[in-house]
C-alpha cells in the first residue's frame, strides 16, 4: 500500500533557525507531491507543489521543497524560521493523476520567538 | 479556503444516531473529496467524487456515505456503524485530478 512518512512529529526551533522537514513516500510510479501547511484557527492551505521539471520547487513565505526521485524523498527547507511559521506541516503525494491523496502524519513545528 | 462552506462547525449527537456532514462549494470544481483528520494520524480520505453522480471509496469509507447529486455539494453521512466517529472532518475540492486541493474550515464532530 502507498504511505507517506514525515520523521518528524514535532520540531521546536528558535526563530531565525533554519528548518528541514523530512517527508518519504511509498509508491514506484508518477507521483504529484504537496505540501500543506495548517495555521493556528485556519484552514488547512497549499504551501508548496511538485508535478514535473525542475525538482527544487519554491513555494509561500519563503518554503523551498526538493524532490529526489532515487530517494523517494520530497523534504521541506526554510533557511530562516519566524515565529509565524508556528504550525501544523503534512506533506501528500498523489499517484498520477487520480486526484487521491495520501497525507503524512504531520509535522507540528513551534517556533520560540 | 475560501469558496468552500462547511457546516456546522461542531456537532453533538449521541452513539447510534446517524449525522450529516455539509460541504458547498461555488469554485465550480468538477471534484470533491471528505477527509478525517485525528491527531498524530494526518489526512485520511473517506470518500471522493470526481463529477456529479459518481463518487468512490477512499481508504476509509467504512461506515460512511456521500452524495454527489449536484456540482456544488458533497454531503457525507457518518453512519452509526462506523466505530469511532468522533473527530475532525475536513471537505476539498479541485478541478480535477492533478491539481491542487481546497480545503473547507472543517467540522468537529463528537459523539457521545
Amino acid at each position: 500500500a502507498q504511505s507517506v512518512s514525515q520523521h518528524n512529529h514535532h520540531v521546536i526551533l528558535s526563530e531565525a533557525a533554519s528548518l528541514e522537514l523530512g517527508c518519504n513516500y511509498s509508491y514506484g510510479g508518477t507521483v504529484n507531491l504537496f505540501w500543506y501547511v495548517q495555521y493556528p484557527g485556519q484552514h488547512l492551505q497549499l504551501l508548496l507543489k511538485y508535478f514535473s521539471g525542475d525538482p527544487l520547487v519554491k513555494g509561500i513565505k519563503g518554503f523551498e521543497a526538493e524532490f529526489i526521485k532515487s530517494k523517494f524523498s520530497f523534504n521541506l527547507r526554510k533557511p530562516s524560521v519566524q515565529w509565524s511559521d508556528t504550525a501544523e506541516y503534512f506533506c501528500a503525494v498523489e499517484s498520477g493523476n487520480t486526484g487521491k491523496l495520501i497525507f503524512g502524519q504531520g509535522t507540528t513545528l513551534q517556533v520560540k520567538p | 479556503d475560501g469558496g468552500i462552506t462547511q457546516s456546522p462547525k461542531y456537532l453533538f449527537r449521541k452513539e447510534g444516531q446517524n449525522v450529516t456532514l455539509s460541504c458547498e462549494q461555488n469554485l465550480n470544481h468538477d471534484a470533491m473529496y471528505w477527509y478525517r483528520q485525528d491527531p498524530g494520524q494526518g489526512l485520511r480520505l473517506i470518500y471522493y467524487s470526481q463529477i456529479v453522480n459518481d463518487f468512490q471509496k477512499g481508504d476509509i469509507a467504512e461506515g460512511y456515505s456521500v452524495s454527489r447529486e449536484k456540482k456544488e455539494s458533497f454531503p457525507l453521512t457518518v453512519t452509526s456503524a462506523q466505530k469511532n466517529p468522533t473527530a475532525f472532518y475536513l471537505c476539498a475540492s479541485s478541478i480535477g485530478g492533478g491539481n491542487r486541493q481546497f480545503f473547507g474550515p472543517g467540522t468537529r464532530l463528537t459523539v457521545l
